[in-house]
């Protein structure tokens, strides 16, 4: 099973500021690494697919980048509405794993 | 715009079956893959499993001798099945959407919180 570990578990962060999060794998999934945002009682919304691809519909301050073991999830300009938590999921192989999240707290 | 709906009992007692369905609106079941996610109280995200329209499954190796994913096109549904459950299976079950097995979900229903307890 691949392992995908995040940094940092929290961040608080204010407005305008830029944020990085990353995602490390145990092994090489080449590009097969995906970013979601999940607020509150809400459930997990798609960001970035294939490390650096804009889902349908996500403003563009979310942006990915990475390959192989080491991807990073950038937000420029961070808003107040991006506080969340934020997962990255590994689709290379079977079982599909996602990392343990980062919750973003904006100050 | 798809929409997936997941419904079952809330509360299931330790031992037993915990069953839920997704109801599909908006588009057809039909050439698309599906999949159940959990996640517990105050957690991160468990990938269960992912059944084809077709009926073709992939599971979870640590849930698979408990696990079993259905489909009724039919219906326009998927059903999760989860024997011998645990409070350890207390979770929120969210149903997803894939457009093919190694894609990500980019649909997903709200998700419905099932407790094991007696």
């Amino acid at each position: 099973e691949i392992v995908l570990t995040q940094s940092p578990d929290f961040q608080s962060v204010t407005p305008k500021e830029k944020v990085t999060i990353t995602c490390r794998a145990s092994q090489s999934i080449g590009s097969s690494l995906h970013w979601y945002q999940q607020k509150p009682d809400q459930s997990p919304k798609l960001l970035i697919k294939y490390a650096s691809q804009s889902f349908s519909g996500v403003p563009s301050r979310f942006s990915g980048s990475g390959s192989g073991t080491d991807f990073t999830l950038t937000i420029n300009s961070l808003e107040a509405e991006d506080a969340a938590t934020y997962y990255c999921h590994q689709s290379s192989s079977l079982p599909q794993t996602f990392g343990q999240g980062t919750k973003l707290e904006i100050k | 715009q798809v929409q997936l709906q997941e419904s079952g009992p809330g509360l299931v007692k330790p031992s037993e079956t915990l069953s839920l369905t997704c109801t599909v609106s908006g588009g057809s079941i039909s050439s698309y893959y599906w999949s159940w996610i959990r996640q517990p109280p105050g957690k991160g995200l468990e990938w269960i499993g992912y059944i084809y329209y077709s009926g073709s499954t992939n599971y979870n190796p640590s849930l698979k001798s408990r696990v079993t994913i259905s489909v009724d096109t039919s219906k326009n549904q998927f059903s999760l099945k989860l024997s011998s459950v645990t409070a350890a299976d207390t979770a929120v079950y969210y149903c997803a959407r894939l457009a093919a097995a190694g894609i990500p979900p980019g649909h997903w229903g709200q998700g419905t919180l099932v407790t094991v307890s007696s």
